[in-house]
């Protein structure tokens, strides 16, 4: 079953615009990632926030974690037209390295 | 390069045609798994494996079947592929050491059954 849910499903902004997504999850988690997948393409790691952890950077990308929301926000920022991809959030199972994942939002940055 | 490989990339096959779509993995990962994506489904998980010898369902196992003889390759086999196993087809691996492991994902392999 999904637990990872994003919202917007779909997004489209200008280059040089922030991009914001959303992640709601449903159990209790020790971690949450996002992934990229550009069209037809394998996915691909961005981050791992761990479940102690309220907020994570790397280069343009800033993930915040809210435990007792169950939410995760990812923000891209100065996006650029090679950020267009879909974007995915992903829980594993306590119990070992199975993932769940998100049905993804697709974000579309305009040139 | 740590890298997840899949072949074929793309498949178009005929209903009843047996086929294996083969997974290998460089990183000496202990866990292998296999998902496939739908529209508006997302990606939900085939089969998995913790280990050699080890392989156990996902949330769709049903008209799949999976070997894990050797630690880096993980083969998902359609015995009577059907059109409903059309799909695109990922392969993942992770180590299980430790609590946070991301997983490498290959590339896909884009299936469609006539």
């Amino acid at each position: 079953s999904q637990q990872g849910e994003e919202d917007p499903q779909a997004l489209s902004i200008q280059e040089g615009e922030n991009a914001t997504m959303n992640c709601s999850y449903k159990t209790s988690i020790n971690n949450l990632q996002w992934y990229r997948q550009n069209s037809g393409r394998g996915l691909v790691h961005l981050i791992l926030i761990r479940s102690n952890e309220r907020e994570k950077h790397s280069g343009r990308l800033r993930v915040t974690l809210d435990t007792s929301k169950k939410s995760s926000s990812l923000l891209i920022t100065a996006s650029r037209a090679a950020d267009t991809a879909s974007y995915f959030c992903a829980t594993p199972e306590t119990s070992g390295s199975r993932l769940t994942f998100g049905e993804g939002t697709q974000l579309t940055v305009n040139p | 390069e740590a890298q997840v490989t899949q072949n074929p990339r793309y498949l178009i096959t005929v209903t009843g045609k047996k086929l294996t779509v083969t997974c290998s993995q460089n990183m000496n990962h202990e866990y292998m798994s296999w998902y496939r994506q739908d529209p508006g489904l997302g990606l939900r998980q085939i089969y998995y494996s913790m280990n050699v010898e080890v392989t156990d369902k996902g949330d769709v196992p049903e008209g799949y079947k999976v070997s894990r003889k050797e630690k880096r390759n993980f083969p998902l086999i359609l015995e009577s592929p059907s059109p409903n196993q059309t799909s695109l087809y990922f392969c993942a691996s992770t180590r299980l050491a430790g609590t946070y492991n991301e997983q490498f994902f290959g590339p896909g392999t884009r299936l469609t059954v006539l």
